[in-house]
């Protein structure tokens, strides 16, 4: 059984930094891209980070560029996103998500974590 | 960046066929992912490659894409449906992937 276990949010000052892991369980680990996606409370999902398979290739969401970074460490099986420069509007409940390589130019999220809450305040 | 527009709430009496609708700019040439958010829970797909159904999602649920706009269809609506829907596609110019805002489905 695919699990997806995030963890490290928490609240945070705004400008401070923090870093959420992604526990991943039950697949090939190093042949999936993964994703960061979050809800801020009430609102929809916004797609933030994406990384594939060895780490070498990435993309953000414009708002988050410079300010946060997707890795993995295919030997532990665990997704991070480090993220600097806290604002208020990067508030929300972020969900790690396995992308399916259906056919070479069709994928999907097969697969989400519960989320882990991350709150900026002072 | 590429635009996905739902509309924020369809309503609809159990038995009978809800029609959720992600809008776009020639969406049709695109692939649509949709997926359901339920309460306190995170999402699931639902619906992957604007038709296709995931293991265990029940036949009732259907989705098509054409022209400007992709739709998910479910009939014979239950109570459990009730829920969030999202639509999804990648857009390669940005290379973002792209949410649409969601729509609540009710469940009178």
């Amino acid at each position: 059984e695919v699990q997806l276990v995030e963890s490290g949010g928490g609240l945070v000052q705004p400008g401070g930094s923090l870093r959420l892991s992604c526990d991943a369980s039950g697949f090939t680990f190093n042949r999936f891209w993964m994703n960061w996606v979050r809800q801020a409370p009430g609102k929809g999902l916004e797609w933030v980070a994406s990384i594939n398979q060895d780490g070498g290739e990435n993309y953000y969401v414009d708002s988050v560029k410079g300010r946060f970074t997707i890795s993995r460490d295919n030997a532990k099986k665990s997704l991070y996103l480090q993220m600097n420069s806290l604002r208020a509007e990067d508030t929300a409940v972020y969900y790690c998500a396995r992308e399916f390589v259906d056919t070479s130019v069709i994928t999907y999220f097969d697969s989400w974590g519960q989320g882990t809450l991350v709150t900026v305040s002072s | 960046s590429y635009v996905l527009t739902q509309p924020p709430s369809v309503s609809v009496a159990p038995g009978q066929t809800a029609t959720i609708t992600c809008g776009g700019n020639n969406i049709g040439i695109r692939s649509v992912h949709w997926y359901q958010q339920r309460p306190g829970q995170a999402p699931a797909l639902v619906v992957y490659d604007d038709s296709d159904r995931p293991s265990g999602i029940p036949e009732r649920v259907s989705g098509s894409n054409s022209g400007n706009t992709a739709t998910l269809t479910i009939s014979r609506v239950e109570a459990g449906d009730e829920a969030d829907y999202y639509c999804q596609v990648w857009d390669s110019s940005s290379e973002n992937w792209v949410f649409g805002g969601g729509t609540q489905l009710t469940v009178l």
